[in-house]
């Protein structure tokens, strides 16, 4: 069975600062990692996702994660938050290309952007 | 990338009625989701479609709630009777099979009171 660990349930940050909102998993096979995004009352948005190749992932709006095999984690990033990144973060694993839709999430991170 | 619909996007029942959601998928994404998610916690799996067969309801509360995707396209998920702990956001979500990622609609939240 396959779990995920979101390390920081709030995260509050001012506006223009790095931020980096951690995830760990645990899983006996090889996975697929995923971030999104979920704002008041919205379904889900894909952030980005490793599935495999470079362990350095890039996705939409500046977010980047870094997929570290050795030490389970897939942690987010952007070097500069606006106000419009406020929203919830989740971490999700899926155990690799036969189920690469079928996640297990984390708990969700709460980023406030403050002025 | 279209959007998965769903609706509707906000329900209220009573408890012990029938409610019922309903998803549309991207047009050709054979694999179709349900997940839960209780405010405050990250979505949970409910059923798996592949097409119209059932691939995992394992996670599915099987003696109140059912789902259906009769033509392998839109799917039907429906609570009978509602309780109170049902009260939760509803999401659908769909990938072209199942080695690709999925895509999620804008969820239904149900209030049940």
């Amino acid at each position: 069975a396959q779990s995920v660990t979101q390390l920081d349930s709030q995260v509050p940050v001012f506006e223009e600062a790095p931020v980096e909102l951690r995830c760990n998993y645990s899983s006996s096979v090889s996975v697929y990692l995923f971030w999104y995004v979920q704002y008041p009352n919205q379904g889900l948005q894909l952030l980005l996702k490793y599935l495999s190749g470079s362990t350095l992932v890039k996705g939409i709006n500046g977010f980047e994660a870094e997929f570290n095999k050795s030490q389970t984690s897939f942690h987010l990033r952007k070097p500069s938050v606006h106000i419009s990144d406020t929203a919830e973060y989740f971490c999700a694993v899926s155990e690799g290309e036969a189920n690469a839709g079928k996640s297990t999430f984390g708990d969700g991170t709460t980023l406030t952007v403050k002025p | 990338e279209a959007e998965v619909a769903q609706s509707p996007r906000y329900k209220i029942t009573e408890k012990s009625q029938a409610v019922a959601f309903w998803c549309d998928p991207i047009s050709g994404h054979a694999t179709l989701y349900w997940y839960r998610q209780i405010l405050g916690q990250g979505p949970e799996l409910l059923v798996q479609f592949q097409d119209e067969s059932v691939v995992d309801d394992s996670q599915l509360p099987k003696d109140r709630f059912s789902a259906e995707r009769l033509k392998g396209v839109d799917s039907t998920l429906k609570i009978q009777p509602a309780e109170l702990g049902d009260s939760a956001m509803y999401l659908c979500a769909a990938a072209r099979g199942r080695d690709t990622e999925a895509f999620f609609g804008q969820g239904t939240r149900l209030t049940v009171v």
